[in-house]
């Protein structure tokens, strides 16, 4: 079964870096993904696609803070030099077939 | 520029029906894959349903026999019927532009569909 695992939350300092994490379930470690920031209130904002090289590629305005990188089943979204916008939710999406699947979320917390 | 602008939300009963749609702009709607997505008040991001450019459907289990989704290619706008609602499906429903069968790159606002008597 297709299924990514995220950590509820997060938190960093202003300025700082952080790195989120989105865990692919068993047998699907090859899967591209993307990664998407809610703001409070807003609707989802498409951040980038993240293949399994780590490669990705960003959607249109999406600052040189955010990156993406994988190792195994993990993809990685690293924001440096946080700012205080940062403070959002942030998912992963992948997909097949007919079907798509978003992790849990995690929100993070910007001190 | 690229916008979706999706409306006909609303209060309604237990076992009612509703249909969503998607006005889009800067783009051809049949062109391309379309998904909804929908978020529960508090809640994480849910797949619902996709249409692809060849017009196949996908949907997932929670709404499966319950939800069409569907276009009308000469007013470019998507549909989400919904029929035999319940509780659980109060939510803010997102429609998205998908790139290919994968991930949705762009997003509308959101129209909110509360299931209650």
């Amino acid at each position: 079964q297709l299924v990514l695992t995220q950590s509820p939350s997060a938190s960093a300092s202003l300025g700082a870096s952080v790195k989120l994490t989105c865990t692919l379930s068993s047998g699907h470690s090859s899967y591209a993904i993307a990664w998407h920031q809610q703001q409070p209130e807003k609707g989802p904002r498409y951040l980038m696609k993240l293949n399994s090289d780590g490669s990705h590629s960003k959607g249109d305005g999406i600052p040189d803070r955010f990156s993406g990188s994988s190792s195994g089943a993990e993809r990685y979204l690293t924001i440096s030099s946080l700012q205080s916008e940062d403070e959002a939710d942030y998912y992963c999406q992948t997909w097949g077939t007919g079907i798509k699947v978003f992790g849990g979320g995690t929100k993070l917390t910007v001190l | 520029e690229v916008q979706l602008v999706e409306s006909g939300g609303g209060l309604i009963q237990p076992g009612g029906s509703l249909r969503l749609s998607c006005a889009a702009s800067g783009f051809t709607v049949s062109s391309n894959y379309m998904s909804w997505v929908r978020q529960a008040p508090g809640k994480g991001l849910e797949w619902v349903s996709v249409i692809y450019s060849g017009g196949s459907t996908y949907y997932a289990d929670s709404v499966k026999g319950r939800f069409t989704i569907s276009r009308d290619n000469s007013k470019n706008t998507l549909y989400l019927q919904m029929n035999s609602l319940r509780a659980e499906d109060t939510a803010v429903y997102y429609c998205a532009r998908d790139d290919g069968g994968s991930y949705s790159h762009s997003w509308g606002q959101g129209t909110l569909v509360t299931v209650s008597s």
